[in-house]
């Protein structure tokens, strides 16, 4: 069964911290890998998405990296600030034309 | 604005009760998809078009949800008989699907109370 992981489920850290958000899949045949954020009661953002031929992408403060053979990818956040706090969702497509599968997502509070 | 917009925003309707949402997808892009996200979850792939035809449904999708998507345009989704346990944040998302890419981006979702 193609099942994603993300853990934590929660996590608070300090303004200005450097963080890592973890997300794993069981199966490692997979056609790209997208990571989201969503505030509370919205819809989702597209962060980073990467193909699976691929071992990472950046985008401002964010970086997202992806090891197939392990079934891992990770969401590295610098220097973090308050508005960052949201949930952090992972997904992944198996299928160029397919359903995203999705992780239970990570919590992320950042304190001032 | 031109990103995947959704109507209704917020819908609260009684059990037994029909409901029907709409989708507008990012113009020129020829896939949509519906996803369902209850509390503290992620959300759960529903049922996928590319154009106008219907490529894929979860078994999630039973035989009281349907979904539309006339002319490859809009689509919608029709709940019937509504079920307290069909309260949930309905998404929409569409992407451009070329040799090589896809990218799915989401609307701001439909929040469902059946009460």
């Amino acid at each position: 069964k193609q099942e994603v992981t993300q853990i934590p489920a929660a996590l608070s850290v300090p303004e200005g911290e450097n963080l890592v958000l973890n997300c794993s899949f069981t199966d490692s045949a997979i056609y790209n890998l997208q990571w989201f954020r969503q505030d509370p009661g919205k819809g989702l953002t597209s962060l980073l998405l990467i193909q699976s031929s691929q071992r990472e992408q950046t985008s401002g403060r964010l970086n997202a990296s992806l090891d197939k053979s392990s079934g891992r990818s990770t969401l590295y956040i610098a220097a973090s600030q308050p508005g960052d706090s949201a949930t952090y969702l992972c997904a992944v497509l198996y299928n160029q034309g397919g359903k995203l599968i999705f992780g239970q997502g990570t919590e992320l509070s950042v304190k001032p | 604005d031109t990103g995947v917009s959704q109507d209704p925003r917020h819908k609260i309707t009684k059990r037994g009760q029909n409901v029907t949402f709409r989708c507008d997808p990012i113009s020129e892009h020829n896939r949509l998809y519906w996803y369902r996200q209850t509390l503290g979850q992620g959300p759960e792939f529903l049922t996928y078009f590319q154009n106008e035809a219907q490529l894929e449904k979860s078994r999630l999708l039973s035989d009281r949800f349907s979904a539309e998507r006339p002319k490859g345009s809009f689509s919608t989704l029709e709940i019937q008989r509504t079920e307290q346990g069909d309260s949930a944040m309905y998404l929409c998302a569409s992407s451009l699907a070329i040799a090589g890419y896809n990218e799915q981006f989401f609307g701001p979702g439909t929040r469902l109370t059946v009460l």
